[in-house]
């Protein structure tokens, strides 16, 4: 079975300043890597994903993340937050070898004081 | 907008009764998701769909029954609500060619039972 920890429920940070949100994932096969994003009240929206290739992904809204296979994480950054960027951000996982289905971690969010 | 619609956006009722969520995926996908956000459980997948056929289960109750239909659009039958069912219902769908395809989800359905 595969399972997704976002150990930090909440991420307080100050405008302009970085920002890491941390994944790890837990699986006895191997996984793609997906990034959501939940504003109040709307849908969740693809921020950015890794197939395979450059461990390094850039997504929309200058945030990247890198896939570290040694540590089964895929940490999201962003090196200058907007408060606008303040949302709930999910991590998941999609094994290879069974069905097409997300297997989402309990969600961060990301709160950007002024 | 992710092109993917969801009605009705926000459904109240009593328990032991039975509602109907509507979703209609993006034009040209075959494969339509379910997922239910609620605050104990996350988000977790409920059920899949291919062009009409039922491809994966994952945790839905047995009081939950859904299709897609032969337009692709899908619709999740709730039946003997109970309080626990009030939860956030999304939809997602996507074109399924290959694993690791980007799931576009609605903007969900709030369902509150009293």
């Amino acid at each position: 079975a595969q399972s997704v920890t976002q150990l930090d429920s909440q991420v307080p940070v100050f405008e302009e300043a970085p920002v890491e949100l941390r994944c790890n994932y837990s699986s006895s096969v191997s996984v793609y890597l997906f990034w959501y994003v939940q504003y109040p009240n709307q849908g969740l929206q693809l921020l950015l994903k890794y197939l395979s290739g450059s461990t390094l992904v850039k997504g929309i809204n200058g945030f990247e993340a890198e896939f570290n296979k040694s540590q089964t994480s895929f940490h999201l950054r962003k090196p200058s937050v907007h408060i606008s960027d303040t949302a709930e951000y999910f991590c998941a996982v999609i094994p290879m070898d069974s069905s097409y289905k997300l297997i989402f971690g309990s969600g961060t969010r990301l709160l950007v004081r002024p | 907008d992710s092109g993917v619609t969801q009605t009705p956006k926000h459904l109240i009722t009593a328990t032991g009764q039975r509602v109907t969520l509507r979703c209609s995926p993006r034009s040209g996908d075959l494969s339509v998701y379910w997922y239910q956000q609620s605050l104990d459980q996350g988000l977790q997948f409920l059920i899949q769909y291919y062009n009409g056929e039922e491809r994966a289960k994952g945790n839905i109750l047995e009081r939950f029954s859904a299709q897609q239909f032969p337009d692709l659009h899908s619709e999740l039958n709730l039946s003997s609500l109970e309080l626990g069912d009030s939860a956030l219902y999304f939809c997602a769908s996507s074109k399924e060619r290959e694993r690791g395809e980007t799931q576009y989800f609605g903007p969900g359905t709030r369902l509150l039972v009293l």
